[in-house]
């Protein structure tokens, strides 16, 4: 059973970068993909991006593309994300999740427990 | 993009009621449709994916409907630990509906 356990939690400074980490346990790391969700406050999910860590192929929503980075490390089966250029509406919960691939549909399953990303001057 | 829009944005019910939520694709997406629950300060949890698998885990009061762009979330019985917001999903390129709160009457 795959468990996803993240980062702490982030002040940052406008015009500044976050790195937020998502270790997985429990299965064989490159045998999924994981993609990132943020959700600012009071407000609903949006996808960000995914990488397939096997094939270290990325997919970024065309709204965070240019400042979103996704990475992996499989010796140690963390997934990062990298979001440059911050700004106060970056403000929101970061999600990582298993992007379930292998089946004929696609589903996330599980999920991390969130980072929050506070970008403050 | 495909648009998710989701129908409505909040309701109020009672334990007991059966709710139906609903969710239209700006454009055809077959079955890749995922229902996801999220109560406040939790990562969302999926309740259906491929539009009407249940996920191993989750109640049979649950369950998901549809093809195409029209889709439908069904609680058959509401019952306390549901009250939560549910969001679609629309697996091809992974965009979610904006939600609906489902609230105590």
């Amino acid at each position: 059973q795959v468990q996803l356990v993240q980062s702490g939690a982030e002040v940052m400074k406008p015009g500044s970068s976050v790195k937020v980490s998502c270790k997985a346990s429990g299965d064989t790391f490159s045998s999924y993909a994981i993609s990132w969700v943020r959700q600012a406050p009071g407000q609903g999910l949006e996808w960000m991006g995914g990488i397939i860590p096997i094939f270290g192929t990325t997919n970024y929503a065309q709204k965070f593309q240019g400042r979103v980075t996704i990475t992996t490390d499989e010796s140690t089966s963390t997934a990062y994300m990298e979001l440059s250029s911050l700004r106060s509406d970056d403000t929101a919960v970061y999600y990582c999740a298993r992007d379930e691939i292998s089946a004929e549909y696609n589903w996330f399953d599980p999920w991390g427990q969130g980072t929050l990303v506070t970008v403050s001057s | 993009d495909i648009q998710m829009t989701q129908s409505p944005s909040s309701l109020s019910a009672s334990v007991g009621d059966r709710v139906t939520i609903t969710c239209r694709a700006s454009q055809t997406i077959s079955r890749f449709l995922n229902w996801y629950q999220q109560k406040p300060g939790k990562a969302p949890k999926l309740l259906i994916y491929a539009a009407s698998s249940l996920q191993s885990g989750v109640p049979s009061r649950f369950s998901g409907s549809g093809s195409g762009t029209d889709f439908t979330l069904t609680i058959s019985s509401l019952q306390p630990e549901d009250f939560a917001t549910y969001y679609c999903q629309q697996s091809y390129s992974r965009t979610f509906g904006q939600g609906t709160k489902v609230e105590i009457k």
